[in-house]
């Protein structure tokens, strides 16, 4: 079975500041790993994912992460916020032996919220 | 092209009422997946879509909810005798997978069902 766990639940920030969301994952077998972001009053959206190769990604808005497998973490960063990064921030695990089912396994999610 | 839409975008019903939520993939999108969305328990997999295939029904929490897919389009998850503890966001997703990537999953709105 997998697990995802978000270590920090609320994370409080100033616009320009650099942040980091961490995710540590458990995992019997080969997992591939995505964040995914809520924005306020709005639905699921892909932030950036890692299925192989390098293990830092780059994705939307300026994000980064790093899949650091020794660490089975793939924590999310970006070197500075703005306001409009208020939001909910979710971890995510799919297993690579699942043929086409791609069934996602969350972490509870960190929300992110940028002030002035 | 249109995202995934659910309807209704809100429930409120009645202890022990049955309800249906219905999900209108991304056209042409051959998995379609439904997760709940809850305080406390955050994201969780209920029901898997692939084709004709048969449906990955692992997350359903009990034989009240149940869920269709009809012409490989448009779901419907239907919850019977509902109980407060379904009281959640119902999200549906979908996704054209491929055989080494793992496409994105595209996320509805989703459906607020309160339970009174």
């Amino acid at each position: 079975a997998q697990s995802v766990t978000q270590l920090d639940s609320q994370v409080p920030v100033f616009e320009e500041a650099p942040v980091e969301l961490r995710c540590n994952y458990s995992s019997s077998v080969s997992v591939y790993l995505f964040w995914y972001v809520q924005y306020p009053n709005q639905g699921l959206q892909l932030l950036l994912k890692y299925l192989s190769g390098s293990t830092l990604v780059k994705g939307i808005n300026g994000f980064e992460a790093e899949f650091n497998k020794s660490q089975t973490s793939f924590h999310l960063r970006k070197p500075s916020v703005h306001i409009s990064d208020t939001a909910e921030y979710f971890c995510a695990v799919s297993r690579t032996n699942a043929g086409n089912n791609r069934k996602l396994i969350w972490g509870l999610g960190t929300s992110l919220a940028v002030n002035p | 092209g249109a995202g995934v839409s659910q309807s209704p975008s809100n429930k409120v019903t009645e202890k022990g009422k049955d309800v249906e939520l219905r999900c209108d993939p991304i056209s042409g999108h051959t998995a379609l997946y439904w997760y709940r969305q809850s305080l406390g328990q955050g994201l969780e997999f209920l029901i898997y879509f692939q084709g004709n295939s048969a449906p990955d029904k692992s997350g359903l929490p009990s034989d009240r909810f149940s869920a269709e897919r009809t012409g490989g389009s448009v779901s419907t998850l239907t919850i019977q005798r509902t109980q407060q503890e379904d009281s959640a966001v119902y999200l549906c997703a979908s996704s054209s997978p491929g055989v080494w990537d793992p496409s994105e999953q595209y996320f509805g709105p989703g459906t607020r069902l309160t339970v009174t």
